[in-house]
């Protein structure tokens, strides 16, 4: 069964930093890219950022970039985004999503989500 | 910034058919995608590649595309079809630099 599991959230104060883990299973994760998308409390989906397959290409949105980091690891068939700087804008939900093989395929698969709160 | 313009709001009964649009400038030169997202639940992918259905989503989903509108249509509404829809594209900044819509609550009547 082709699946994603996110991990790492909790409560965090403004300024703190969290780790989010996205274990991959079921499928040839090397060969995929994925994405971070988040949804703050009753708002829509956000896209976060992107990482191709070789970690060679990666986009951030604007509203992460200079404080979030994505990686992967394909050894270990897993995704992370490294957050510091956080902000009580950045509360919601976190979902790691699998790109389908071909760019036009869209986010195929997604994972459960894992639950990010920045407040003090 | 890019931004993808949905209504807030559908409101259909049982059978009827229900059309959800999505305006963007860059839409006649990205590809769209639909997704439904139930409460408390992951989003599903619906429909990519503006009008393309993956496998195991009913055929009353379908989506086409207009100019700067694409267009999920759902053809004989049933009460499970009731959620949440984002539709997503590309900004002008590059393939993979997503954009989703805000959103379109699916009320069956």
């Amino acid at each position: 069964e082709v699946q994603l599991v996110e991990s790492g959230g909790g409560l965090v104060q403004p300024g703190g930093s969290l780790r989010l883990s996205c274990a991959a299973s079921g499928f040839t994760f090397s060969s995929y890219s994925m994405n971070w998308v988040r949804q703050a409390p009753g708002k829509g989906l956000e896209w976060v950022s992107y990482i191709s397959s070789s970690s060679s290409t990666i986009y951030y949105a604007d509203s992460v970039k200079g404080r979030f980091t994505i990686s992967r690891d394909n050894a270990k068939n897993s995704l992370y985004l490294q957050m510091n700087s956080l902000r009580a804008e950045d509360t919601a939900v976190y979902y790691c999503a699998r790109q389908g093989s071909v760019y036009y395929y869209g986010m195929d698969v997604w994972g459960q989500g894992t639950t990010v709160t920045v407040s003090s | 910034s890019y931004e993808l313009t949905q209504p807030p709001s559908v409101s259909v009964s049982p059978g009827q058919t229900a059309r959800i649009t999505c305006s963007g400038d860059a839409l006649p030169k990205q590809y769209a995608y639909w997704y439904q997202q139930k409460p408390g639940q992951a989003p599903v992918l619906v429909i990519y590649k503006d009008s393309e259905r993956p496998s195991g989503i009913p055929e009353r989903f379908s989506g086409s595309s207009s100019g700067t509108t694409v267009t999920l249509t759902i053809s004989g509404v049933q009460a499970e079809d009731e959620a949440d829809y984002y539709c997503q594209s590309a900004d002008s900044s590059g393939t993979y630099h997503w954009v989703f819509g805000g959103g379109t609550k699916l009320t069956v009547l």
